[in-house]
């Protein structure tokens, strides 16, 4: 079946530290990778997306590459900012599903202090 | 509008009694979804609609779920006899069209609390 495993948080950072939120799926056929974002308040918007494999996605300072070899598409930013603190959802589009059925990752809460 | 509007934002309901929860889509975009989301998960597919017709509603839990969205614009979750379990924030999305990889646009949501 389709899955996307993501690690726990919350992740807590100090500004301009090096973020990683580890992300691992399983699935039936080909699929397409994104990162959603939850700002407080806010629907969730698409921060990044990877349809293929060895492909970047990138947007916003954060980047995750598609790795077929090891199923996952891990979330990355070299310095975060007080303005990143959000939920992050890594989800996958299995491709033969219905079209726009995503399958989600539980997220991780990210909290950025200055 | 601007984005996917949801309403009411909140709502607070009885066990057993009927809730409606309303989805205003981006206008002109073709592709609805609902998604609900539990406490400590990630939002999980309900049901598709491609214009008026629901094209896939193989994630509504069970019969106690409906959806409507009769001009293929603003779409109406419904809910018979709200069970405690059904607590969750309900999320709806809008696309322009439903091709491969096509951006979502999400609403805020609904948050329902089932007594």
């Amino acid at each position: 079946g389709n899955s996307v495993t993501q690690m726990e948080g919350p992740v807590t950072l100090s500004e301009e530290a090096f973020l990683t939120i580890n992300c691992t799926y399983t699935a039936t056929g080909y699929p397409s990778l994104f990162w959603y974002v939850q700002y407080p308040g806010e629907g969730l918007q698409l921060l990044l997306k990877a349809t293929k494999a060895d492909d970047k996605g990138s947007n916003k300072g954060f980047e995750a590459t598609y790795r077929k070899e090891t199923t996952s598409f891990h979330l990355e930013k070299g310095s975060v900012q007080v303005s990143d603190s959000a939920v992050y959802f890594c989800a996958l589009y299995s491709r033969g599903s219905t079209l726009g059925r995503l399958y989600f990752g539980r997220g991780t809460q990210l909290t950025v202090w200055p | 509008g601007a984005g996917v509007s949801q309403t009411p934002s909140n709502k607070v309901t009885e066990k057993g009694k009927y809730v409606e929860l309303r989805c205003d889509p981006i206008s002109g975009h073709t592709a609805l979804y609902w998604y609900r989301q539990s406490l400590g998960q990630g939002p999980e597919f309900l049901i598709y609609f491609q214009g008026t017709g629901a094209a896939d509603d193989s994630g509504l839990p069970n019969d106690r779920f409906f959806a409507v969205r009769p001009e293929g614009s603003v779409s109406t979750l419904k809910i018979q006899r709200t069970e405690r379990g059904d607590s969750a924030v309900y999320l709806c999305a809008s696309s322009l069209t439903a091709a491969t990889n096509e951006k979502l646009f999400f609403g805020s949501g609904t948050q329902l609390s089932v007594l």
